[in-house]
């Protein structure tokens, strides 16, 4: 079954940093790309950041770029999101998603998608 | 504000059918796929429809997707309480760099 779980969120004030993982199982990691999807309380999606199967290509949302890094470590299966300089704009419910090959694969989908781990930025 | 617009809201007593509409660009639906996700109360998305109309196994064929222009529909018919989520559209966008889209979402209702 394919898995993802991901962790790191919690409650941090704004300028701080944060990092967040994601742990896959069930299904060959480093054949996929991999994006971060964020949720705001009550709100609806917001592409964050994707990640090509060997980190070759990456690419992020206007309103992170500068701000976030994603990486991935294929030898553990894991994916990550280093956010820095956190605003209060950025609090949200961050889900990791499975995608195709390249993180900018038009024909290929988010699927599964993690739990989400709640990220709130506040003092 | 979204760039793919949903209407926020959608209603159905069972049985009925239903349809939630999607409005893009060319730069987007007039030119890319188009993927819809369901997300039950409290839980996380799940593919409905990818590539405009294609069902992944597991999902009913109540539910359909089509694409025409820069517009995309899902419709869901034999309307079902289980059915009852917020709908996502979503797609690459060309623009500039290149992104992912979603729409603003549309609440479900069953009556």
């Amino acid at each position: 079954e394919v898995q993802l779980v991901e962790s790191g969120g919690g409650l941090v004030q704004p300028g701080r940093s944060l990092r967040l993982s994601c742990a896959a199982s069930g299904f060959t990691f480093d054949d996929y790309a991999m994006h971060w999807v964020r949720q705001a309380p009550g709100k609806g999606l917001e592409w964050v950041s994707g990640i090509s199967w060997n980190s070759g290509s990456i690419g992020y949302a206007d309103s992170v770029k500068g701000r976030f890094t994603i990486s991935r470590d294929n030898a553990k299966n894991s994916l990550y999101l280093q956010m820095n300089s956190l605003r209060a704009e950025d609090t949200a419910l961050y889900y990791c998603a499975k995608g195709g090959h390249n993180w900018n694969d038009v024909e290929w989908w988010f699927d599964p998608w993690g739990q989400g781990t709640l990220v709130t930025v506040s003092s | 504000q979204s760039v793919l617009t949903q209407p926020p809201s959608a209603s159905g007593t069972p049985g009925q059918r239903v349809t939630i509409s999607c409005s893009g660009s060319s730069s987007n639906i007039g030119s890319n796929y188009v993927y819809w996700y369901q997300q039950l109360p409290g839980t996380a998305p799940k593919l409905l429809i990818y590539r405009n109309n294609q069902r992944p196994s597991g999902v009913p064929d109540r539910f359909s997707g089509s694409k025409s222009g820069t517009s995309a529909s899902l419709a869901i018919s034999g309307l079902r309480s289980e059915d009852e989520a917020d709908y996502y559209c979503a797609a690459w966008d060309d623009s500039l760099s290149g992104s992912w889209v979603f729409g603003g979402g549309t609440k479900l209702t069953v009556l």
